[in-house]
């Protein structure tokens, strides 16, 4: 089956500091990465939908500045978390969807829990 | 605007049948998904639901209707593993988007 890895699982980092989570298709190919954050005992708020080769398309309310995507393959995505403050602290997951079904199911990473202190 | 809602906790006894609702209101729909997430952990899909009816799956089925903007998930012979967080999404034409509902907390008693 389709397997997304995300990297890492965790981090704990300084106000002020960035912050890099990396998103992996292990075994298929996504033009289309989408990144959530999730706040305890809430749902998945979706960021940000990460295309390869071109600008992320962000939610309403989400900082493009802030949070920086990068879709540089068809199998890597990168958010970077710029000047994290302690607000930031949540839960990232990343998900894609194989290349050949547009209403194929998603699949997620594991996940990276940030905290920062 | 998007709009999807579900309970947000329901509690039930092992071995028994729960149904998880979901009802939704978006431009374009596209298709409903199910997913479980434990505690800490990413969602894993169940099941999805393009055209109305009734889809299953083992212990799990899922219901839809298109033309009432809702869906059920629906849990035969609950396990105690079976308590955690129940997500529908919803995709809409043209972005394919996932859209998740505010999730349903799921405890099962013994």
């Amino acid at each position: 089956g389709a397997v997304v890895s995300q990297h890492p699982s965790w981090v704990i980092c300084k106000s002020g500091t960035s912050v890099k989570i990396e998103c992996r298709s292990l075994d298929f190919q996504a033009t289309t990465m989408f990144w959530y954050r999730q706040f305890p005992k809430q749902s998945l708020m979706l960021m940000a939908t990460s295309n390869e080769g071109s600008k992320a398309t962000y939610e309403q309310g989400v900082e493009k500045d802030k949070f920086l995507i990068n879709h540089a393959s068809l199998t890597l995505s990168t958010l970077t978390v710029t000047s994290a403050h302690p607000e930031d602290s949540s839960f990232y997951i990343c998900s894609a969807r194989d290349i050949t079904g547009s209403n194929s199911p998603l699949h997620f990473g594991n996940g990276t829990r940030l905290t920062v202190t | 605007g998007q709009n999807i809602d579900q309970p947000t906790e329901m509690t039930a006894t092992e071995g028994a049948i729960v149904q998880i609702n979901c009802t939704y209101q978006t431009s374009g729909f596209n298709g409903l998904f199910w997913y479980q997430q434990h505690a800490g952990e990413a969602p894993t899909f169940l099941s999805y639901n393009v055209l109305d009816g009734l889809e299953e799956k083992g212990r799990f089925s899922s219901f839809l209707s298109r033309s009432k903007g809702y869906s059920y998930l629906l849990l035969k012979e609950l396990q105690m593993k079976d308590s955690a967080s129940y997500l529908c999404a919803v995709t809409t034409s043209g972005t394919y988007k996932y859209i998740f509902g505010t999730g349903t907390r799921l405890k099962v008693l013994a």
